[in-house]
């Protein structure tokens, strides 16, 4: 069985600030990991995966996360919020080696961004 | 990358009836997803739509409730059936693409109102 906690339903930032979203996971075998993006009244957006080789991936926008099996956790951050930067963020697992459209995922973290 | 179509975007239903969502993808996958999320909530996988077997269902989705056709291997719809005010939802369809299924990519979704 897998999960995702998303520690913070709600973060805020000021423009040109760091942004930091928490996500811890359990897997019983190796994970595939993503972030999503979800703009009001849209779909999800893949921003970043990890499958396998380099722990630490870079996604649009700006973002990055690196996955640490040792603290299972696959945290995404930016070094400087954007206005545009505001949605709804979603982690996800799924397992390795299978379909990764069959991902369990996050509570979703809501990103403000203060001018 | 997969473009995935859905149809409708949104409706809004009297209790009691059902409604049909398609989901269409300009290629061919092995497996689709559908995903329920609800209002303010993350996304949930309601089943998997296999082409020429049963759809697989998750555990609190049952086929009377959901029924699910694949038909081929760029097509699947999800019914919800006598429908109340709790299915008011997103619905989503997925797909996983690229080589070894790494990437999930998702329609826009459906936006069920049910009154």
């Amino acid at each position: 069985a897998q999960s995702v906690t998303q520690l913070g339903s709600h973060v805020s930032v000021s423009e040109g600030a760091l942004v930091l979203l928490r996500c811890n996971y359990s897997s019983s075998v190796p994970p595939y990991l993503f972030w999503y993006v979800q703009y009001p009244n849209q779909g999800l957006q893949l921003l970043l995966k990890y499958t396998t080789g380099a722990t630490l991936v870079k996604g649009i926008n700006g973002f990055e996360a690196e996955f640490k099996k040792s603290e299972t956790s696959f945290h995404l951050t930016k070094p400087s919020a954007h206005m545009s930067d505001a949605a709804e963020y979603f982690c996800a697992v799924s397992e390795a080696w299978t379909n990764a459209g069959k991902s369990t995922f996050g509570d979703g973290t809501t990103l403000t961004v203060k001018p | 990358s997969a473009v995935i179509s859905q149809k409708p975007s949104r409706d809004i239903c009297q209790r009691g009836t059902s409604l049909t969502i398609q989901c269409q993808v300009d290629s061919q996958v092995t497996m689709m997803f559908w995903y329920r999320q609800q209002p303010g909530q993350s996304l949930t996988l309601i089943a998997t739509a296999n082409q020429g077997s049963e759809a697989t269902y998750e555990s609190g989705f049952v086929i009377d409730k959901f029924p699910i056709s694949r038909p081929n291997l760029t097509f699947s719809t999800l019914t919800v059936s006598n429908m109340s005010p709790e299915d008011s939802s997103i619905y989503l369809c997925s797909v996983g693409k690229t080589g070894g299924n790494t990437e999930a990519f998702f329609g826009q979704g459906t936006r069920l109102t049910v009154v």
